[in-house]
């Protein structure tokens, strides 16, 4: 089946401009995660979403990044007012959900969007 | 807060050899699950193999195989029989609750022919 896509492949925006970063999870799968790459700080986690709620966003770097999920499928990570801080390798990720017994499943990562903030 | 440290920036193998890749990590938890993710050029990352920290038997995936000592926090990635495709960037990674994973800063592993 198809994986995990994103899109854009690769985003140049100059410094100040709004993008918006978009994620397919594979279908049925009802987490889905957003992870930043950078050189500096490695990967990092953004945020979690189990079906459209959050319920962790703790790896937001600032109120400048929100994201939102809708119908359990597609996720947008949006980028206010952007930085060259900014500039990463956002990836997302997806898995089915943990069992009732606590099972974690792992998660499948899609390609990434490149985004460079000039 | 959990932690995650691979201690070598860099390894390199010859082709058809074995190499093993270091990863120690730190989590008050005492359920929580371990996993190798490779990222090659293309950025894609992938998982490679997973392991149940209530699970004393090491996870093997075909040539893929770890060393789980839970008492040492310590879970090292062995690859045997070591291929050109096996060059990549290796991720250590943890997660535990709510899933979010916590990663390694990477070894980059190359192979040499």
């Amino acid at each position: 089946g198809a994986g995990v896509s994103q899109s854009p492949s690769n985003k140049v925006t100059e410094k100040g401009k709004d993008v918006e970063l978009r994620c397919d999870p594979i279908s049925g799968h009802t987490a889905l995660y957003w992870y930043r790459q950078s050189l500096g700080q490695g990967l990092e986690f953004l945020i979690y979403f189990q079906g459209n709620s959050a319920p962790d966003k703790s790896g937001l770097p600032s109120d400048r990044f929100s994201a939102e999920r809708t119908g359990g499928s597609v996720s947008t990570l949006t980028i206010q007012r952007t930085q060259q801080e900014d500039s990463a390798v956002y990836l997302c990720a997806s898995s089915l959900m943990t069992t009732n017994l606590g099972t974690i499943r792992p998660q499948y990562f899609g390609p990434g969007t490149r985004l460079l903030v000039l | 807060a959990q932690t995650v440290t691979q201690s070598q920036p860099e390894m390199s193998v010859q082709e058809a050899e074995t190499v093993t890749l270091s990863c120690t990590y730190d989590t008050s938890e005492s359920d929580y699950y371990l996993f190798w993710y490779k990222q090659p050029p293309s950025r894609q990352m992938i998982l490679v193999i997973r392991q149940e920290a209530y699970k004393q038997q090491n996870a093997t995936e075909n040539r893929f195989s770890v060393n789980f000592q839970k008492a040492a926090k310590s879970f090292s990635l062995k690859i045997s029989d070591s291929q050109l495709g096996d060059a990549a960037m290796y991720f250590c990674a943890t997660a535990q609750g709510a899933q979010k994973l916590v990663f390694g800063q990477g070894t980059r592993l190359t192979i040499n022919p």
